[in-house]
């Protein structure tokens, strides 16, 4: 099984809805990240998973709240969203060092604030 | 992490090679070259990754040059399956964890 799983597919959520996206994978990996993407541009790194642990966090508002509740889970929290955070969210997967680092990707949430 | 520097688009002939260049003067002697594609509406796909040698896979070829300062991805048959975002990235490995940030990409459009 070399799948990502992103849920939902789709999102529209209103500016003071609180949702969250999930995302799942059953490689063995244990660095997961959330990218962000917005139309025509390349992805946007949010945050970084480390064995269950934030190691990175790219200076993304605290509007954004990631969580990893085990190894083959990674959720990110959304609250209190502008329209501007419409866009892609993107999740993926690796191995930690390592030979080779190759990512999986998820095929995204597309999220649309209104 | 180096910055990398990639035409914007690339045409090229179905059945014929595509030869796809990015230039990453500033790699460091630990960074390796990936390259990623995203079909549109999906999530990135891994190509291939090398450090200094060149490398092939079943889906491409990957040619780095003697000074590491810029490579070339080749799709030796390129179908239309192959119409995409081509990203060249830059990353040291090894760490805690491979800090992909993504270049703005070639578009390559493969013509029937």
């Amino acid at each position: 099984d070399t799948e990502v799983t992103q849920t939902p597919k789709h999102l529209v959520m209103g500016m003071t809805n609180k949702k969250s996206l999930k995302c799942e994978q059953h490689m063995g990996h244990r660095a997961m990240y959330w990218y962000k993407q917005k139309a025509k541009k390349p992805p946007e790194l949010m945050f970084v998973y480390s064995y269950e642990k934030l190691s990175i966090n790219e200076s993304v508002p605290s509007r954004f709240s990631p969580e990893c509740p085990n190894s083959s889970l990674l959720n990110l929290h959304l609250h209190a969203l502008q329209p501007e955070d419409s866009a892609l969210y993107l999740c993926a997967s690796s191995q930690v060092g390592g030979l080779t680092t190759e990512a999986f990707f998820g095929q995204g949430t597309r999220l649309t604030v209104v | 992490d180096a910055k990398t520097t990639q035409p914007p688009s690339m045409d090229c002939a179905e059945g014929r090679a595509a030869n796809l260049p990015c230039n990453h003067s500033t790699i460091s002697g630990n960074e390796y070259v990936y390259w990623y594609r995203q079909i549109h509406s999906q999530g990135p796909q891994y190509i291939i990754h090398g450090l200094k040698n060149n490398e092939t896979n079943e889906m491409a070829s990957l040619i780095i040059t003697e000074d590491r300062k810029s490579s070339t991805l080749i799709l030796p048959h390129a179908t239309l399956r192959d119409t995409a975002v081509y990203y060249c990235i830059v990353s040291g490995y090894g760490g805690a964890t491979n800090k992909l940030i993504f270049g703005t990409g070639t578009l390559l459009a493969v013509q029937p």
